[in-house]
């Protein structure tokens, strides 16, 4: 198993240009989400997902959109730049099914808006 | 939504020394409080877990203690080791698990 992948490892954007920042997993899990993490912080839930088809925002959604089309990926979009995104985002998934909540993180995306 | 605080935001303790970090949540119906570790560049990987019916939870030199009454959870890492030297995070869920709220932070050093 891969676990939790994403795409690309970094990245610089231009104020106002869009990007997707893709997520994958392969271990079937029903529930994913994105966080961004800013310097010498927590991590802050933008959206997540309970299963394909389904998505709700956290609490930092705006200036986001996602999409989860099927149980293995989960893109975050970007529309319109600004310096205030400069972050690292995680992708995280885990299974929904059984007693265990525990979350597995991808390698995180850092990206830089300039 | 749910409000989690952690303290201290930096600790530096002699290798071979107990570490402890405090976390405190605002919303009672939270239920799941995890602990994450999260070394320089890497991402977050869990250490220990705990869930509200239970007040404390022992793995090896790592250790979570509930007080569901003060709202408030515990870390605590006996037996320090240079490697232990990582980021912290403690979270809070609640009773749906479907979002996860995190603490600041925790800078551990130990010192060999």
């Amino acid at each position: 198993n891969a676990g939790v992948t994403q795409t690309p490892k970094f990245r610089i954007l231009k104020i106002g240009q869009s990007m997707t920042l893709q997520c994958t997993q392969d271990m079937n899990h029903n529930y994913m989400y994105w966080y961004r993490q800013d310097p010498g912080m927590g991590l802050k839930l933008i959206y997540y997902s309970v299963g394909a088809g389904i998505t709700d925002k956290g609490e930092v959604p705006n200036g986001y959109n996602v999409s989860r089309s099927t149980t293995e990926d989960f893109p975050l979009r970007l529309e319109l730049a600004a310096p205030s995104q400069t972050s690292v985002y995680f992708c995280a998934s885990r299974s929904g099914t059984g007693s265990s909540y525990e979350q597995y993180f991808g390698p995180g995306t850092r990206l830089t808006v300039t | 939504g749910e409000n989690v605080e952690q303290h201290p935001s930096t600790l530096s303790v002699q290798e071979g020394d107990s570490a402890v970090i405090k976390c405190t949540y605002s919303d009672s119906a939270s239920n799941y409080f995890p602990w994450y570790k999260q070394e320089l560049g890497k991402r977050p990987q869990l250490i220990i877990d705990i869930r509200s019916n239970v007040g404390e939870k022992k793995d090896q030199r790592i250790a979570v203690t509930l007080n569901k009454t003060a709202k408030h959870f515990s870390l605590h890492i006996t037996e320090t080791q240079p490697e232990d030297s990582a980021v912290y995070f403690c979270a809070a869920s609640g009773n749906t698990g479907n979002q996860f709220y995190f603490g600041t932070g925790t800078s551990l050093t130990v010192i060999p």
